[in-house]
């Protein structure tokens, strides 16, 4: 089967940096989402992956390796509004979207 | 901007009832789907469409059904709600189908008691 793995929760304090890990075993390989969703509210891009490496955006960061089936979001100078669930979806071989559970970040001052 | 727009943003419903959710976006996007979200689970599909005119089922289609009338629209329906489709439920659309983001609508939350 197909699967998304994150932490569930993760705890961090305002001005520090978080990461967030996500493994996936999908059928094929087309491309990884994250996105970041407020409690109560629709989720909204923040990065796309399709080839190995980093790509910069801001304050926040996403990796990919596809050989080890891994990706992380880097959140630097963390703010307390980035309070919320990151979500992590990888397209498969059929163009289909497989999401993760998400993790839930708390943010302390 | 609009984007996508859903209604009911929220509706408490009695087992048996005929139900739908709307759903109408403006970026004149090729692709939508219907998503269901709930605690401790990922974004599960229930429909999707690639063009206006199809519809396909995702991973949980039971008890659901859609159309594609027009680009615009793309309307949800349960035929006789049962309490285990209690849930969040989003609507999506994407320029292309797979490949490029996803815009989400606010969200329909629905009790069916």
């Amino acid at each position: 089967g197909q699967n998304i793995d994150q932490p569930t929760e993760m705890t961090a304090t305002e001005g520090a940096i978080v990461q967030i890990n996500c493994t996936y075993q999908t059928s094929g390989f087309n491309g990884l989402f994250w996105y970041q969703q407020h409690a109560g509210e629709a989720p909204t891009f923040l990065s796309y992956n399709v080839l190995d490496g980093l790509e910069e955006k801001g304050r926040f960061s996403s990796f990919l390796s596809r050989s080890k089936g891994y990706s992380y979001l880097l959140l630097k100078e963390l703010q307390m509004k980035d309070s919320a669930s990151y979500l992590c979806a990888v397209i498969d071989s059929n163009y289909q979207l497989i999401w993760g559970a998400g993790t839930k970040l708390i943010i302390k001052p | 901007i609009a984007g996508i727009t859903q209604a009911p943003t929220s509706q408490i419903l009695a087992a048996g009832r005929r139900m739908t959710l709307r759903c109408t976006q403006d970026m004149r996007h090729n692709a939508m789907y219907w998503y269901r979200q709930d605690l401790g689970l990922g974004l599960r599909l229930i429909h999707y469409s690639n063009t206006a005119g199809t519809t396909g089922k995702g991973e949980v289609p039971d008890g659901y059904s859609v159309s594609r009338a027009n680009t615009d629209d793309f309307p949800l329906t349960l035929a006789s709600a049962v309490p285990s489709q209690t849930s969040v439920y989003f609507c999506a659309s994407s320029e292309g189908f797979g490949r490029t983001e996803l815009f989400f609508g606010e969200g329909s939350r629905l009790t069916v008691l």
